[in-house]
Formats: C-alpha cells, structure tokens, sequence
C-alpha cells in the first residue's frame, strides 16, 4: 500500500514569510508524528498526534510553529515569520498506534521529507 | 531522559563482509523499544528492525540481526554480506512504553556506512 507521502518535496521560501508543509499518512495509522533533521541538531521532534488531538507539543521550538491535524488523516505543519535557522528537513512519520508497546504497532514509518531553504 | 550513543561516525566495510554498527542507550524503564533506521543520500528514513527490551530473542530481518545485550544497554545492527546499496546513514531509535510515557522516538546521531567494492 502507499507509504506515507509529504508535500512539498523541496520548498525555497525568504525570511518573514509564513510556510506550510503538508503530511498525509498511512491510511488506518491513528498516530502522526512531525520531526526536523537539520546538520546541527540531528533528528529532533516537534509534534505528534493521537487521532486530531496533540497531547505532546513539546518539541515545538517556538510560537512560530504550529501543526494541525483534520479528519484523522492528513496534517499540516505551519511556520510562521520563517528565520534561516528554521532551514532544515522536516519529516513526517505514522504509526498505527502508539500505545501497545508492539513493533507490529508502534513502528514509525518515515515519509520522505520536506526540505525547506529559507534565504 | 532517554540518551542514544552511537559511537562510529563513519565505517567502511568490504562488499559481502559483515560489519556491526554500535548503539547503546540509557533509561531507567523497563519496557521500552528499540528501532534501526537506515536513511540513504535520498533523505527518506527507511524501517530496518525492531527489539523489545521483553523480547528474549535476538530480533532478525533478512540480512540484519540485532545483537541486543539488554544488561550492557546496547542494541548493536549487524549487516551480513554487505551490499553496495547498503552504503547509508544508520540510525539506533528509542521509545519507552509506561504509561505517560513520551511517545516520539529519540535517536542516536547516526553511523555512515559506506560499502567499498
């Protein structure tokens, strides 16, 4: 079946202006989690779902960033008044659930990712 | 706090030979998960294995095994007969499992691997 897919692949954008990246996951996975790779931090999270609820928005940087998540399924990801250190890949990951403490489960399966260059 | 270390930057193996990439981990839980990933130039994280901390034996898929020393708190990748598509970054991952636990993973820095022919 269809893995998980993020749009835009690539996204070129100046400082100041607002951007949004899209995630659509597998279909049936309940849990959607948004992570940023970038050469000085590694792997970093920023938000995950349950459903259309965020229990956990810890990882958000800051109030520049915000994600939503509609019907269950596709999620968006905003960053407002982006700055050049907001340049790096985003990845979108799901999971059909999260709770069970099994692989067959819990895995996380990774979408391609976004790559975000602000100038 | 849950810490992933993997220690290897960077390893070369020959083509066809075996190579273990390292990955040790710190918590203080007893239920917990742990994942390899392997991301090639083309960005894209790719699901390689899973261990459980409960599982008795080691986990296998295909040609990657888990060598998992559950007192030692390592979680080390075992690739047989390398191939040149294996030539990747590899990521150790971490999640535990109580109840309120976080439910992100956290992950090592990773390991280049390139395969030499």
């Amino acid at each position: 079946g269809a893995g998980v897919s993020q749009s835009p692949s690539n996204k070129v954008t100046e400082k100041g202006k607002d951007v949004e990246l899209r995630c659509d996951p597998i279909s049936g996975h309940t849990a959607l989690y948004w992570y940023r790779q970038s050469l000085g931090q590694g792997l970093e999270f920023l938000i995950y779902f349950q459903g259309n609820s965020a229990p956990d928005k810890s990882g958000l940087p800051s109030d520049r960033f915000s994600a939503e998540r509609t019907g269950g399924s596709v999620s968006t990801l905003t960053i407002q008044r982006t700055q050049q250190e907001d340049s790096a890949v985003y990845l979108c990951a799901s999971s059909l659930r999260s709770t069970s403490g099994k692989s067959s489960t819990d895995t996380q399966y990774f979408g391609p990712g976004t790559r975000l260059t602000v100038l | 706090a849950q810490k992933i270390t993997q220690t290897q930057p960077g390893m070369f193996v020959q083509e066809k030979e075996a190579v273990t990439l390292d990955c040790t981990y710190d918590t203080s839980d007893q239920s917990y998960g742990l994942f390899w990933y392997k991301q090639p130039s083309s960005g894209e994280m790719i699901f390689l294995i899973y261990q459980g901390s409960y599982d008795e034996q080691n986990a296998t898929e295909g040609r990657y095994s888990l060598n998992f020393q559950k007192a030692r708190k390592s979680a080390n990748l075992v690739i047989s007969a390398s191939q040149l598509g294996d030539s990747a970054m590899y990521f150790c991952a971490m999640r535990e499992f109580f109840w309120g636990s976080a439910r992100q993973l956290t992950f090592g820095s990773g390991t280049q691997l390139t395969v030499l022919p």
